[in-house]
C-alpha cells in the first residue's frame, strides 16, 4: 500500500544550527505535500506545503525541497531555536484530505 | 479565537463501555475529520465529513461511528471500546476538502481502554 516514511525517528541539533528532516513517499500520483509540527500535548500544526509542480518553497526560516524523481522531500529549518523542538512529520496527498497519507514523524531536539 | 476543541482530553475506560468524544470548531468549516495516532505510525484517518449529514469511512473505521448533525460538531462514538482502540485521537477541520485549505487540528484526546 501507499506509505510515507521518515528516515530518522530522532534528530538532535545545536541551537543556531540548520536542521534537515527527510521524508520519502511511495505513491507517484501524490501531488501535494505538507509538513506539520507537533509540540508535546498539542495537535499537529501546519508549517509549509508544496505542490508537485514545484521543487522548492520557502517560508519563514523553513524551506521544503521536493525531488519527484526519487520521491523524496525534506524540511530545512534555518538557525534552529529551542522553540523548534517538536515532532515533525510530512504528509502526501493524491487528491484531497481524505487521501492524505502521514509519515510517523521525526523528533527534533534542540540543545543549547 | 479560531479553534478546534475536543472533550475529554484524557479518558480511561473499560472494554465495552460506550463512549463519545466530542469535537467542535468555530470556523464554519465544511470538512471535518477524525484521526488516530499510534506510536511509530503516522496519523490514520478514521472517518471524515464533507458537510452536514455527509460522512464517509477513512482508512481505519472499524469500531467507530460518527455523526454530523450540525456544521460545527463532529462527535466520535465508540459503541463497544476494545483495548486496541487505546490511542491518541485528533479531530481536524478545514474550510473545504481541498488540501490547499489549511487543516486545523484539535489538541487531542488520549484514550485508554482497559
Amino acid at each position: 500500500g501507499e506509505s510515507v516514511g521518515l528516515h530518522l525517528p530522532t534528530l538532535s541539533v545545536q541551537e543556531g544550527d540548520n536542521s534537515i528532516i527527510n521524508c520519502a513517499y511511495s505513491n507517484s500520483a501524490s501531488d501535494y505535500f505538507i509538513w506539520y509540527k507537533q509540540e508535546s500535548g498539542k495537535g499537529p500544526q501546519f508549517i509549509i506545503d508544496i505542490r508537485s509542480n514545484m521543487d522548492k518553497r520557502q517560508g519563514q526560516r523553513v524551506t521544503v525541497l521536493l525531488n519527484k524523481t526519487v520521491k523524496h522531500l525534506s524540511l530545512q529549518i534555518a538557525a534552529t531555536q529551542p522553540g523548534d523542538s517538536a515532532v515533525y512529520f510530512c504528509a502526501a496527498s493524491a487528491g484531497g484530505y481524505n487521501k492524505l497519507i502521514f509519515g510517523a514523524g521525526t523528533r527534533l531536539a534542540v540543545h543549547p | 479565537e479560531a479553534q478546534v476543541t475536543q472533550n475529554p482530553r484524557y479518558l480511561i475506560t473499560v472494554t465495552g463501555k460506550k463512549l463519545t468524544v466530542t469535537c467542535s470548531q468555530n470556523m464554519n468549516h465544511e470538512y471535518m475529520s477524525w484521526y488516530r495516532q499510534d506510536p511509530g505510525l503516522g496519523l490514520r484517518q478514521i472517518y471524515y465529513s464533507m458537510n452536514v449529514e455527509v460522512t464517509d469511512k477513512g482508512d481505519v473505521p472499524e469500531g467507530y461511528k460518527v455523526s454530523r448533525k450540525e456544521k460545527r460538531n463532529f462527535p466520535l462514538i465508540l459503541e463497544s471500546p476494545s483495548p486496541n482502540q487505546t490511542s491518541l485521537y485528533f479531530c481536524a477541520s478545514s474550510f473545504k476538502t481541498g488540501v490547499t485549505d489549511t487543516q486545523y487540528f484539535g489538541p487531542g484526546t488520549r484514550l485508554t481502554v482497559l
